[in-house]
């Protein structure tokens, strides 16, 4: 079946701009994560969600950053006032549920790069 | 404090060699789940194997197995014979409970470069 689709794969942007990256779990999968991941580094949380609400946003590391799941499903991550800090690779993940032995399974990752 | 740590930033294994990649975890709750993905130079994260905090047995998925230690909070990955396709980042990841489950996000380490050698 289909997994995890992520879009743009790139985005190029320029200091102060607003971006937009989407995610597209896998049908039926009731939680969805956002995770940052740096050059050499691992994977950092941000946001997940569970069905429509956010379960735990603890790790977005500012107001600038945001992200809904307005019908349960898809996932924007929003970033405003995008900064040369915010370059990095913005992984998605979903699983069918939030709990226990739960396999999160993740989608390809959208490079940001801010010039 | 930094709770999954791979200290290990890079290993090399001869192929058809089996090889442990360490990682010790750090959590006072008693619920918990552990995590290894291998993340290939395409960028992809590609699940592994889990081990759950109250599993009686290490658990196994055809080449993988992860050697689980509770009481010295280490959860070992163990590859054997190796392959080419096996060059790759490893990291271990861990889930903290939430009383007797375990939710939500995952924390990772910081990962380790295995290579295999023809």
């Amino acid at each position: 079946g289909a997994g995890v689709s992520q879009t743009p794969s790139n985005k190029v942007t320029e200091k102060g701009k607003y971006v937009e990256l989407r995610c597209d779990p896998i049908s039926g999968h009731t939680a969805l994560y956002w995770y940052r991941q740096s050059l050499g580094q691992g994977p950092e949380f941000l946001i997940y969600f569970q069905g429509t609400g956010a379960a735990d946003d603890s790790g977005l590391p500012n107001d600038r950053f945001f992200a809904v799941r307005p019908e349960g499903s898809v996932s924007t991550l929003k970033i405003q006032r995008t900064e040369r800090g915010d370059s990095a690779v913005y992984l998605c993940a979903s699983s069918a549920t939030d709990r226990g032995r739960d396999t999160q399974y993740f989608g390809p990752g959208t490079r940001l790069t801010v010039l | 404090a930094q709770k999954i740590t791979q200290t290990q930033p890079g290993m090399f294994v001869q192929e058809k060699e089996a090889v442990t990649l360490d990682c010790t975890y750090d959590t006072s709750d008693p619920s918990y789940g552990l995590f290894w993905y291998k993340q290939p130079s395409s960028g992809e994260m590609i699940f592994l194997i889990y081990q759950g905090s109250y599993d009686q047995q290490n658990a196994t998925e055809g080449r993988y197995s992860l050697n689980f230690q509770k009481a010295r909070k280490s959860a070992n990955l163990v590859i054997s014979a190796s392959q080419l396709g096996d060059s790759a980042m490893y990291f271990c990841a861990m889930r903290e409970g939430k009383g007797s489950s375990n939710t939500g996000k995952l924390i990772f380490g910081q990962g380790t470069t295995l290579q295999v050698k023809p």
